[in-house]
């Protein structure tokens, strides 16, 4: 299957500093990924859609000015959490799907744990 | 929003035939039922999806009733590497969103 890799899978960072993560589909095109949050024992909740060349697309409650959204390539999109305070510790995954195979399964990357201390 | 409701958690003796129901009684005409499962700490990983028709693949089958309501994941030998959550979701077929729902924690037991 199609590889959606992720960096860092662990990062550490003080409070008020502000962490990238990094979501690059490896062998497949995505015009769209997905960006999604998950807290211990909770289900994924998404963040956000990103678009490649365009604005990303905010679920309700998520604040785009903490986590922006870079989609510049159609193998890469970015998610940078601003100002990081405790309660942003979770885990961040991306999903991307292939637009070749008409979108029809979703590939998720291995996650990134942040912990902001 | 999940459009699906799953038992939380369930129990399965390895070697056995695992079989994890899903209700979405408001799923449209459109929509698939797609299931993945995420093992601890890493990110999701896609099982098999349909849209009225029972499909298997090496990994599993899925029986979708009749009416569209409810499905059946089935893992027909159970190892202790599948002890995961198993997520069952209703999506458009063209590029939407995935939401998730609560799933169902499978533990296999030796």
């Amino acid at each position: 299957g199609a590889v959606v890799s992720q960096h860092p899978s662990r990062v550490i960072c003080k409070s008020g500093t502000s962490v990238k993560i990094e979501c690059r589909s490896l062998d497949f095109q995505a015009t769209t990924m997905f960006w999604y949050r998950q807290f211990p024992k909770q289900s994924l909740m998404l963040m956000a859609t990103s678009n490649e060349g365009s604005k990303a697309t905010y679920e309700q409650g998520v604040e785009k000015d903490k986590f922006l959204i870079n989609h510049a390539s159609l193998t890469l999109s970015t998610l940078t959490v601003t100002s990081a305070h405790p309660e942003d510790s979770s885990f961040y995954i991306c999903s991307a799907s292939d637009r070749a195979k008409g979108y029809t399964e979703a590939f998720f990357g291995q996650g990134t744990r942040l912990t902001v201390v | 929003d999940a459009k699906t409701t799953q038992p939380p958690s369930m129990d399965c003796a390895e070697g056995r035939a695992a079989n994890l129901p899903c209700n979405h009684s408001t799923i449209s005409g459109n929509e698939y039922v797609y299931w993945y499962r995420q093992i601890h700490s890493q990110g999701p990983q896609y099982i098999i999806h349909g849209l009225k028709n029972n499909e298997t693949n090496e990994m599993a089958s899925l029986i979708i009733t009749e009416d569209r309501k409810s499905s059946t994941l089935i893992l027909p030998h159970a190892t202790l590497r599948d002890t995961a959550v198993y997520y069952c979701i209703v999506r458009v077929n063209t590029g939407n969103q995935f939401y998730f729902g609560t799933g169902t924690s499978l533990t296999v037991i030796p």
